[in-house]
C-alpha cells in the first residue's frame, strides 16, 4: 500500500499558470520533503518542513512556494511555471530529521 | 560542485553477474550513506545504507562496501536479474538547516541486466 501518495502523476500547464502539486503520507511522519528531479539527474531537494516548520533551500527558486495544512498533505506551488521547471516533483517523509526517507511516485510536471 | 561522485553512469551485466557501482565523497562531515534505487515511472526506494562505522553491509544480494579512509563506497548486487534494471543513486547525508537530514545523490548509474 503506498504510503506516500502524490496526486496528480502527470500534470500539463501552459507556461506561466499556476500549478499546485499534492502530496499526502500515511506514515504520521514530522518531516515532508519536496524534490525535483529533471529527467536522467539526481533529485534536487527543493524544501522540507519539519512539523510546521518551513526550511527553504537557499538556491530554490522563489517561484516554488509549499504549503502544509495539517500533518498528512503538503503541497508545492509554482508560481509562473518556466519551460525550465518541466520536471519529476518528488515528496518524500522522514519520521524526524535524521531518519530515512521515503518517496512517493512523484508527479511529472510538463510545460506547455 | 559535485559532493557525491558516482560511476559508472551506466552498467550492463549478464544475467547472474555481480553489479559493482561506485562512489567518492569529499565531505568528511557525511554521516549516513543510502543507496536508492529507481524504476521508470517510481519514486526512488531506500535500498540499502550503511553509516561509517562499519566497512560493510549485506542484505540479501545486496552489499555495501566503505572504505572510510579513502571515501569511497560502493554497491555490490550478486546474482544480478533483468528485475535489477533500474537506475541506482548512492547518496550521503549531511547536517543541512535545523539539522535535517539533507540527501546530496551521486548522478545515478543507469543499470541494466541482460538475461
Amino acid at each position: 500500500d503506498a504510503m506516500v501518495i502524490q496526486n496528480p502523476r502527470y500534470q500539463v500547464t501552459q507556461f506561466g499558470k499556476p500549478v499546485t502539486l499534492s502530496c499526502s503520507q500515511t506514515l504520521n511522519h514530522n518531516v515532508m520533503y519536496w524534490y525535483q528531479q529533471k529527467s536522467s539527474q539526481a533529485p534536487k531537494l527543493l524544501f522540507h518542513y519539519y512539523d510546521k516548520d518551513f526550511n527553504n533551500e537557499a538556491d530554490t527558486p522563489d517561484n516554488f512556494q509549499s504549503r502544509r495544512p495539517n500533518t498528512s498533505f503538503c503541497f508545492l506551488d509554482i508560481r509562473s511555471p518556466g519551460l525550465g521547471d518541466a520536471a519529476m516533483y518528488l515528496c518524500a517523509t522522514s519520521r524526524d530529521l535524521k531518519q530515512p526517507q521515503h518517496f512517493g511516485d512523484g508527479t511529472r510536471l510538463s510545460i506547455l | 560542485q559535485q559532493q557525491v561522485k558516482q560511476s559508472p553512469q551506466s552498467l550492463i551485466v549478464q544475467k547472474g553477474g555481480i553489479s559493482i557501482i561506485n562512489c567518492a565523497y569529499e565531505n568528511t562531515a557525511f554521516d549516513y550513506f543510502p543507496w536508492y534505487q529507481q524504476f521508470p515511472g517510481k519514486g526512488p526506494a531506500l535500498l540499502i545504507a550503511i553509516r561509517p562505522d562499519v566497512s560493510e553491509k549485506k542484505e540479501g544480494r545486496f552489499t555495501i562496501s566503505f572504505n572510510k579512509s579513502a571515501k569511497q563506497f560502493s554497491l555490490h548486487i550478486m546474482d544480478s536479474q533483468p528485475g535489477d534494471s533500474a537506475t541506482y543513486f548512492c547518496a550521503a547525508k549531511e547536517r543541512g538547516i535545523q539539522g535535517a537530514q539533507k540527501l546530496v545523490f551521486g548522478q545515478g548509474t543507469r543499470l541494466t541486466i541482460n538475461p
